[in-house]
């Protein structure tokens, strides 16, 4: 079974630090790997898509990188702004399901 | 492209009910996933369809839990006999199939928050 794992599980900081969201994976035959925002009470914003044949994908300020060999995936946000407050959420897609680990909680402070 | 859309956005019921979901996927995508999330957990799936076939519901959490997409376009999630620990964000989203060059991941709508009394 597919485990997923997020670190830090918290993470507070200073308007325009950049820093880096880790998540690491069990079973390294995946499909792709997907990175996701999620606000309080809402659903879910996909924010970048990793094939597994790419090593990485950006998105303006984001940019995921993905080792499947080790079995890990980070997500760099750079320039962070108070409007990216929310948790962040990695899934990876084993073949229809995406397993999700529990998310990282960020707060970008003025 | 109005996006994923589900109703109703919340729901109260009282134990023993039974209530259901639907879900409006995305016009052009043929896969349909049901997911469940609890307080500080990420997403669990539940099921999936692609087109009108259930292709996966052993992840269904019990026989309370049905899901039908009789046409192919929105689905249902029906739970019958509420319990207090259904209570959760119930999660759609959908996607296309057809392969790496066309697959653009999963979106996922607003979700339905069901509070069970």
């Amino acid at each position: 079974k597919q485990e997923v794992t997020q670190i830090p599980a918290a993470l507070s900081v200073p308007e325009g630090e950049n820093l880096v969201l880790n998540c690491s994976f069990t079973d390294s035959a995946i499909y792709n790997l997907q990175w996701f925002r999620q606000d309080p009470g809402k659903g879910l914003t996909s924010l970048l898509l990793i094939q597994s044949s790419q090593r990485e994908q950006t998105s303006g300020r984001l940019n995921a990188s993905l080792d499947k060999s080790s079995g890990r995936s980070t997500l760099y946000i750079a320039a962070s702004q108070p409007g990216d407050s929310a948790t962040y959420l990695c899934a990876v897609d084993s073949g229809y399901a995406l397993n999700f680990g529990k998310g990282t909680s960020l707060l970008v402070t003025p | 492209d109005t996006g994923v859309s589900q109703n109703p956005r919340h729901k109260i019921t009282k134990r023993g009910q039974n209530v259901t979901f639907r879900c409006d996927p995305i016009s052009e995508h043929n896969r349909l996933y049901w997911y469940r999330q609890t307080l500080g957990q990420g997403p669990e799936f539940l099921t999936y369809f692609q087109n009108e076939a259930q292709l996966e519901k052993s992840r269904l959490l019990s026989d309370r839990f049905s899901a039908e997409r009789p046409k192919g376009s929105f689905s249902t999630l029906e739970i019958q006999r509420t319990e207090q620990g259904d209570s959760a964000m119930y999660l759609c989203a959908s996607s296309i199939t057809g392969g790496a060059l066309f697959y653009q991941g999963q979106y996922f709508g607003p979700g339905t928050r069901l509070t069970v009394t």
